[in-house]
């Protein structure tokens, strides 16, 4: 059975880093017919799109966070890892990561549990 | 860039059948698209991905009550024999021509 966990700092200061892993456990990161990919949830709001990775490393982003955004992946560890810089309040969310299925049509079948991230001084 | 449109709310009774729609805007009446349910406190579960032929695919353990259904630039989610766990947030998703992941503003179910 396909798992994954978030796993990173809850407090991140403003204007600093939010740095997040998710390791993924049950499948190889390296399956060619998927992406990777994080989404958040602002507390008490919808679902919004960070980015998505490719075992290649090839990553496409939302456009609105584009200018802060860095994806990476690491085959080795079965792990893929998310930055985001300069945050503020409005960054604080719960993150979700979660597989992308390729074949078929694209949609998310596997997300991990979810990690809240506050960002405050 | 396609953009998709929910009722912000919803509510049927214990018991009966519930259709959630999600829009497509105009000239994306072909997009393929993926419904998920967040119940409270959880993360999103994935339940069907929708083509605009009305063909779905539901994910692994998802119950027969769960179906979709398609009209023009229309998604249907329908789940009949409504169950108290199935209040929930539901969300619609597609993607762009550029890979970008798109999704609705959600649907909050309520279960009378």
């Amino acid at each position: 059975q396909l798992q994954l966990q978030e796993s990173g700092p809850g407090l991140v200061k403003p204007s600093e880093t939010l740095s997040l892993r998710c390791s993924v456990s049950g499948d190889s990161i390296s399956s060619g017919t998927y992406y990777w990919g994080w989404i958040r949830q602002p507390p008490g709001k919808g679902l919004e799109w960070i980015g998505n990775i490719y075992h290649s490393g090839s990553t496409y982003y939302n456009p609105s966070l584009k200018s802060r955004v860095t994806m990476s992946v690491d085959t080795s560890k079965n792990q893929f890892s998310l930055k985001l810089n300069s945050v503020t309040a409005a960054d604080t969310a719960v993150y979700y990561c979660a597989r992308r299925a390729l074949l078929g049509g694209h949609y998310f079948d596997y997300w991990g549990q979810g990690t809240l991230v506050t960002v405050s001084s | 860039q396609p953009v998709l449109t929910q009722s912000s709310s919803a509510s049927a009774s214990l018991g009966s059948s519930v259709k959630l729609t999600c829009t497509l805007t105009s000239g994306h009446n072909t997009f393929i698209i993926a419904w998920y349910q967040q119940q409270p406190g959880k993360a999103p579960r994935y339940l069907m991905k929708l083509e605009g032929s009305g063909n779905y695919n539901k994910g692994s353990g998802v119950p027969d009550r769960f179906s979709g259904s398609s009209s023009g630039a229309d998604r249907y989610l329908t789940i009949s024999n409504l169950q108290s766990e199935d209040e929930a947030d539901y969300y619609c998703e597609t993607w762009d021509s550029n890979t970008h992941v798109l999704f609705g503003g959600g649907t909050r179910l309520t279960v009378l």
